[in-house]
């Protein structure tokens, strides 16, 4: 089992606006540490989100982050069908001493 | 523009070493550190551990006993080594530029080299 939980699946017409979450605990999110945000399709990886809520240049600002306590979420906006992907939040876990990811969140578009 | 290649043997015995390098270009080698992180369908994205270009490391601890990491300046490339190998070892395996901050992040990534394990 992951440190960080996500939903294992969201769906979502093209257009809609999704969520995923990111839930941890006191050791990760919840100490203060910033989530990051990867998605990932085939054999490419690419960051989406740094900090939270800070996207790289050439991510479509569709693309948004939040953190409130020990949890984090990201929101696709504008759903399109290539946003169909594998989605994965990233944080630091003070107790392990490593960087940890959550489980993963495919992404459906219907 | 950053460049990520990765190379090396994807199909291994149990037992045997995982031995990938990962070489980059147009990217200022020295200012970062240099990720190895797989994904596997049982246990999701997994950070393996990072080196910079002095070879300060750091390993996820639930590897550390089978891992090694090195790093060549004068060719900018780094490479991993992981021991004593299993099926659990098999997935998509991924160099990434790394931020040198505690709560560091990925913000490039090369194509994923995968590895099969099987005897």
């Amino acid at each position: 089992q992951s440190v960080l939980t996500q939903p294992p699946s969201v769906y979502g017409a093209p257009g809609q606006r999704v969520t995923i979450s990111c839930t941890g605990g006191w050791s990760n999110i919840g100490s203060g540490n910033n989530v990051h945000w990867y998605q990932l399709s085939g054999t490419t990886a690419k960051l989406l989100l740094s900090h939270n809520s800070i996207r790289p240049s050439g991510v479509p600002d569709r693309f948004s982050g939040s953190k409130s306590g020990t949890a984090a979420t990201l929101a696709i906006s504008g759903l399109q069908a290539e946003d169909e992907a594998d989605y994965y939040c990233q944080s630091h876990d003070n107790s392990l001493g490593a960087s940890v990811f959550g489980g993963g969140t495919k992404v459906t578009v219907l | 523009q950053v460049q990520i290649q990765q190379w090396g043997a994807g199909l291994l015995r149990p037992s045997e070493t995982l031995s990938l390098t990962c070489g980059v270009s147009g990217a200022s080698f020295s200012e970062y550190y240099w990720s190895w992180i797989r994904q596997s369908p049982g246990r999701g994205l997994e950070w393996i551990g990072k080196i910079s270009h002095f070879g300060i490391t750091a390993y996820n601890p639930s590897l550390k006993r089978r891992v090694l990491t090195s790093i060549d300046t004068s060719k900018n490339q780094c490479s991993l080594r992981l021991r004593s190998v299993t099926a659990a070892d098999a997935g998509l395996y991924y160099c990434a530029r790394t931020t040198v901050d505690k709560n560091f992040y990925m913000d490039v990534w090369g194509k994923a080299t995968t590895v099969t394990v099987s005897s």
